[in-house]
C-alpha cells in the first residue's frame, strides 16, 4: 500500500520560500509511469493543482503559479519537493502532495498524503 | 484554462436517498473526468475516474457517467458515511477542480 507523507515547516514569513517534503513509502517513487504532484486548498475553499514532477525530472505546473514553483524529485530518498517563492497570506493553505495515476490515458490522484497545514504569517 | 462548475454547491438529503450532483467543463474534456470524495480535515478519496470508472474499493453505489462537457455522480443509496463534499476534477489539461458540493443530512 501506498503512503505518502508531507513535511516542512507550518509557518512561513511573507516574502519568503515556502519548501514541503513528500516522502513515498510502500513502493518505489521510480517505478511505474507515475506523475507525482502538489495540490493545496485554502481554508474552507476548493482544490488547486500547483504542479507535477516525473521520475525523470519532466515537470508541469500551473500556469498561475509558474513563476514561483519548483518542483524536484530525489529518487534516492523516495521524495519529491516544492519550493514556492515569495509567499503571500494568499499562499496560506493546506498543502497536499498525490500520486498521478493514468488509465486509458486518464489521469487521475489515487493516492494521497494527509496534507500540512502552511500558513504565511509575519 | 478549463473551468469546471457544479452544482448544486450544496444539498441536504436523507440516508437512503438518490443524489445526483452535475458537473459541466467549459470545454468538451471527452472522459478526462475523476470524481472524489472529501471529510472534514482529510484528503479528498478518488471515487470514479475517466467518468465511470468506479475506483477499487469504491462501493458500488456511487457511478458516474457523462462525455464531452456535462457529466453526473450519482450515489444510488446514501449511505451515513457519504455525508462530505465531492468535487469533480479535469485531466484533460492542466489539472483543474469544481467548487465542489456539500451533501448533508436533511
Amino acid at each position: 500500500q501506498v503512503q505518502l507523507q508531507e513535511s516542512g515547516p507550518g509557518l512561513v514569513k511573507p516574502s519568503q520560500t515556502l519548501s514541503l517534503t513528500c516522502t513515498v513509502s510502500g513502493g518505489s517513487i521510480s517505478s511505474g509511469s507515475y506523475y507525482w504532484s502538489w495540490i493545496r486548498q485554502p481554508a474552507g475553499k476548493g482544490l488547486e493543482w500547483i504542479g507535477r514532477i516525473y521520475t525523470s525530472g519532466s515537470t508541469n505546473y500551473n500556469p498561475s503559479l509558474k513563476s514561483r514553483v519548483t518542483i524536484s524529485v530525489d529518487t534516492s530518498k523516495n521524495q519529491f519537493s516544492l519550493k514556492l517563492s515569495s509567499v503571500t497570506a494568499a499562499d496560506t493553505a493546506v498543502y497536499y502532495c498525490a500520486r498521478e495515476e493514468r488509465e486509458w490515458l486518464v489521469p487521475f490522484f489515487d493516492y494521497w498524503g494527509q496534507g500540512t497545514l502552511v500558513t504565511v504569517s509575519s | 484554462d478549463i473551468q469546471m462548475t457544479q452544482s448544486p454547491s450544496s444539498l441536504s438529503a436523507s440516508v437512503g436517498d438518490r443524489v445526483t450532483i452535475t458537473c459541466r467543463a467549459s470545454q468538451s474534456i471527452s472522459s478526462y473526468l475523476n470524481w472524489y470524495q472529501q471529510k472534514p480535515g482529510k484528503a479528498p478519496k478518488l471515487l470514479i475516474y475517466a467518468a465511470s470508472s468506479l475506483q477499487s474499493g469504491v462501493p458500488s453505489r456511487f457511478s458516474g457517467s457523462g462525455s464531452g462537457t456535462d457529466f453526473t455522480l450519482t450515489i444510488s443509496s446514501l449511505q451515513p458515511e457519504d455525508f462530505a463534499t465531492y468535487y469533480c476534477q479535469q485531466s484533460y489539461s492542466t489539472p483543474s477542480f469544481g467548487p465542489g458540493t456539500k451533501v448533508d443530512i436533511k
